[in-house]
């Protein structure tokens, strides 16, 4: 079955430092991939998506992933944090037979230190 | 472009009634909508696929007679738990499929708490 793992359920950093935030996956086709935040108040939002391609992905504010078949990984990265990204992380994969249907990670709480 | 909305944005009832709830396409149609339910300080659980004209399709383990969905035209869908017990308390999400790229759009969540 299709399943998303985020290793980690919260993580700190301080402002302007580096980010990564861990996602694998297990999927017996090409997967899509995607990545969501979502702030308090405010629905998800689409930070980048992965199809085919170029396995580096560029999304909005900043954000990229990498998708790395070998370890069944879709990172996300960022290499200077601000204080509003401070939110949830949720990475996704599409379901079985690529119906639309979404499975998502068990979510990553950023906070960002001043 | 591509919001969607939710509406009410939180709802308390008491236990026995039926509430519902809304999830409106407001730029975009959506032939497929999807309902998540999100418990605190957890992931997005998929409830059930609602596509315009037809049938919902649940998820394994929902109740599909306590958790009602209509997808009355190509903008709006929406979800009714009747008989609402404490345990149906949670944060309800919609999603429209924006039909290019499978990609959803998430509406802003509706949190029900059931007295």
């Amino acid at each position: 079955a299709q399943s998303v793992t985020q290793p980690d359920i919260h993580i700190t950093v301080s402002e302007g430092a580096s980010l990564e935030l861990r996602c694998n996956y297990s999927y017996g086709a090409t997967p899509y991939l995607f990545w969501y935040v979502q702030s308090p108040g405010q629905g998800l939002q689409l930070l980048l998506k992965y199809f085919s391609g170029d396995t580096l992905v560029q999304g909005i504010k900043g954000f990229e992933a990498e998708f790395k078949r070998s370890q069944s990984s879709f990172n996300l990265r960022k290499p200077s944090v601000h204080w509003s990204d401070a939110a949830e992380y949720f990475c996704a994969v599409s379901g079985s037979g690529n119906t639309g249907k979404l499975i998502f990670g068990q979510g990553t709480t950023l906070q960002v230190k001043p | 472009g591509a919001v969607v909305s939710q509406h009410p944005s939180w709802v308390i009832c008491k236990s026995g009634t039926s509430v519902k709830i809304e999830c409106r396409s407001l730029d975009f149609q959506a032939t497929t909508m999807f309902w998540y339910r999100q418990f605190p300080k957890q992931s997005l659980m998929l409830m059930a696929t609602s596509n315009e004209g037809s049938k919902a399709t649940y998820e394994q383990g929902v109740e599909k007679d306590k958790f009602l969905i209509n997808h009355a035209s190509l903008t709006l869908s929406t979800l009714t738990v009747t008989s609402a017990h404490p345990e149906d308390s949670s944060f309800y999400i919609c999603s429209a499929d924006g039909g290019i790229g499978y990609e959803q759009y998430f509406g802003p969540g509706t949190r029900l708490t059931v007295t």
